[in-house]
């Protein structure tokens, strides 16, 4: 079936440094999805991306789609504190059911 | 105030025990969902809903029950059967089944430890 991989599982980052996380499938992606989750809370959407080569800037956060639309990244420019958490790309199946992957873990050092 | 409600956000139960999770919704949407959450590992779905009196598998039904008897409520059985329900249980919804085109909104989740 459908598996969504992300790397790197923990991103350790320095207050203000710059960074990036990275999403692929093992097959073609109608859109992907990215959600945000604080220590001790719940995933929160933050974005969809549908079109393949698609990028989209929410502040210092900038999503890609790849132009095969079986990659994607995050990448975060000049981190802070609020940006803890771990971020989840998720993609449908060929059923329509979304396949979270593992997250990547953001601790940020001030 | 609209949103999706857990309750309750901790619970502990004996092994051999059946439990009932509540998730209500009060933002209309037709399709409900429920994932397990383990540490390192992403969301994995349980069970959903694409429209009140219907519900389907996901890919870790077993063990779980489910009901969808009205459109605000889902609720997730975790039964006797289930191996290892010691886990972190978020119940979701979004306007409709389409799940290419809509973001899913999470409850605050119910924390579960079976001892």
């Amino acid at each position: 079936g459908q598996q969504v991989m992300q790397i790197p599982q923990y991103q350790h980052v320095q207050e203000g440094e710059d960074f990036t996380t990275y999403c692929n499938s093992s097959t073609t992606l109608s859109n992907i999805q990215w959600y945000k989750q604080r220590p001790g809370g719940h995933p929160v959407f933050l974005i969809q991306l549908v079109k393949s080569g698609e990028v989209k800037k929410q502040k210092r956060l900038t999503f890609q789609f790849g132009e095969a639309k079986k990659n994607s990244s995050l990448h975060i420019t000049a981190t802070q504190t609020t940006d803890v958490g771990t971020y989840f790309c998720a993609g449908p199946d060929s059923w329509g059911k979304l396949q979270f992957g593992a997250g990547t873990q953001v601790v940020v050092t001030p | 105030d609209g949103g999706i409600t857990q309750s309750p956000k901790y619970l502990f139960r004996k092994e051999g025990q059946n439990v009932t999770l509540s998730c209500e919704q009060n933002l209309n949407h037709d399709a409900m969902y429920w994932y397990r959450q383990d540490p390192g590992q992403g969301l994995r779905l349980i069970y959903y809903s694409q429209i009140v009196n219907d519900f389907q598998k996901g890919d870790i039904a077993e063990g779980y029950s489910v009901s969808r008897e009205k459109k605000e409520s889902f609720p997730l059985t975790v039964t006797s059967a289930q191996k290892n329900p010691t886990a972190f249980y978020l119940c979701a919804s979004s306007i409709s089944w389409d799940q290419s085109s809509y973001e899913q909104y999470f409850g605050p989740g119910t924390r579960l430890t079976v001892t």
